[in-house]
């Protein structure tokens, strides 16, 4: 069964460092998404992407996060300058399309930023 | 601010008893409804979706929703030790981008 796949599964890293997430969709998806979820809290969205631009972003999507699709199979959330509140578990999610298309998760990137 | 509202529990329930659990949203022009499961430290992984109102069953899980009164809910019957997860209510609203907005989250504990 396809899955998506997100690397590394942790990362450790200092405050002020840069940071690159890495998500395999689902091959035949065309929607991508980035969630966060802080220990103890609920499950955040950060971000949607289709087409090869933002479709949406929420208030946390701030300058210091970007998200890119380098080639064909890879989609990556970067974030500039970690902060200590930046730790937190990130899910990659895709849908095959939007609205009633289920989203399917990735295994998640836990990060710790010291 | 859309919310999603779920109970946090825990709700503890006998092997082979029926979990009830129930989730309210905000958004009245929300369109899609899902039901995810997550176990500690792993990522939330699809049980069903619903979008009509009234009851959809998928083998030992129904869901049921009330547009009207902005109400979802999820039905575990013949619960199993392996149910014992926290159980994510989202909701996707009228947005461009199909963002999942998630409740907190009910932890349920089937208990042998």
């Amino acid at each position: 069964e396809p899955e998506v796949t997100q690397t590394p599964s942790h990362q450790v890293t200092q405050m002020g460092q840069e940071v690159i997430l890495r998500c395999v969709p689902i091959s035949n998806h065309l929607y991508f998404y980035w969630y966060r979820q802080i220990l103890g809290q609920k499950v955040e969205f950060l971000v949607s992407f289709y087409n090869n631009e933002i479709s949406e972003k929420s208030e946390i999507f701030d300058d210091q996060f970007s998200v890119e699709r380098p080639d064909g199979s890879n989609f990556t959330l970067k974030i500039r300058s970690t902060k200590l509140e930046d730790s937190a578990m990130y899910f990659c999610a895709s849908s095959a399309g939007p609205y009633q298309e289920t989203q399917y998760f990735g295994p998640g990137t836990r990060l710790l930023v010291l | 601010q859309k919310e999603v509202e779920q109970n946090s529990g825990p709700l503890s329930v006998p092997e082979g008893a029926i979990a009830s659990l129930n989730c309210t949203y905000s958004d009245r022009g929300s369109q899609s409804f899902f039901w995810y499961r997550q176990y500690s430290g792993k990522s939330p992984e699809l049980i069903m979706f619903i979008y009509s109102n009234g009851d959809k069953e998928d083998g030992r899980f129904t869901a049921q929703l009330n547009k009207a009164s902005q109400y979802v809910s999820l039905l575990i019957r013949d619960s199993q030790p392996s149910d014992s997860a926290t159980y994510l209510c989202a909701v996707i609203g009228k947005a461009a981008g199909n963002k999942l907005t998630f409740g907190g989250g009910t932890r349920v504990l089937v208990k042998p």
